[in-house]
């Protein structure tokens, strides 16, 4: 499968805890993003990255957030001190530098917080 | 104001019935309209793509971008059970390097 990969695709979790996720672009992508979804909505933009470089992010996302991509392959979204509000879909998405506006998704990681 | 604004449905119709989705916007700076379909507990998949105004065709599925009103739509013609989803419309353009999504309008197509 050459497509965005999202682990876990389940996550709960209590309320105060750490969590981690991980997305795997396409390999040939250069830009990653991640977005969240709750239910009934769109997905929201939360953070992008161009290679290694974090290059946006969102009022969305608090200080308890984190995103990474060491090399530039591979990124992680961490979420320190879950609150029930980050219950949600946490979604990664991947594009070609040029053709931005053709994000591709992974299934998305499902996150509910106790 | 949102920036996108879409009917988030439910929309339930019978089968082979002609479907039309609409979004309406507020940032003229769009250049490209896409349309996505998601599946339940699924990511979106990018489904029709759209540049600046006019139609475009892609099996039973019509996309149409007016920009002078602001307005996008997407028709399916002989509706299946299996296009049954959520649709979302999503926009991007001007200053901003991401895309900017609707609320999903999730539609039902009965056999």
């Amino acid at each position: 499968d050459t497509g965005v990969s999202q682990d876990p695709r389940h996550k709960i979790t209590k309320r105060g805890q750490n969590v981690t996720f991980r997305c795997d672009p396409i390999s040939e992508h250069n830009r990653l993003y991640w977005y969240r979804q709750t239910l009934g909505q769109g997905p929201e933009f939360l953070t992008y990255f161009q290679n290694e470089a974090q290059l946006e992010k969102s009022r969305l996302l608090s200080d308890r957030f984190s995103a990474e991509r060491p090399k530039g392959s591979f990124s992680t979204l961490e979420i320190q001190r879950t609150e029930q509000g980050d219950s949600a879909m946490y979604l990664c998405a991947s594009s070609y530098t040029g053709q931005d506006e053709k994000l591709f998704f992974g299934s998305g990681t499902q996150l509910s917080v106790l | 104001q949102k920036e996108v604004e879409q009917d988030p449905g439910p929309l339930s119709v019978p089968e082979g019935a002609i479907v039309s989705l609409n979004c309406t916007y507020s940032n003229s700076a769009f250049q490209y309209f896409m349309w996505y379909r998601q599946y339940s507990r699924k990511g979106p998949e990018l489904l029709m793509y759209t540049y600046s105004s006019g139609n475009k065709e892609d099996g039973r599925f019509t996309a149409q971008v007016d920009k002078s009103s602001k307005y996008i739509s997407l028709f399916i013609r002989d509706s299946q059970p299996s296009d049954s989803a959520t649709y979302l419309c999503a926009l991007y353009g001007g200053a901003t390097n991401k895309l900017i999504f609707g609320t999903g309008t999730l539609l039902a197509v009965q056999p």
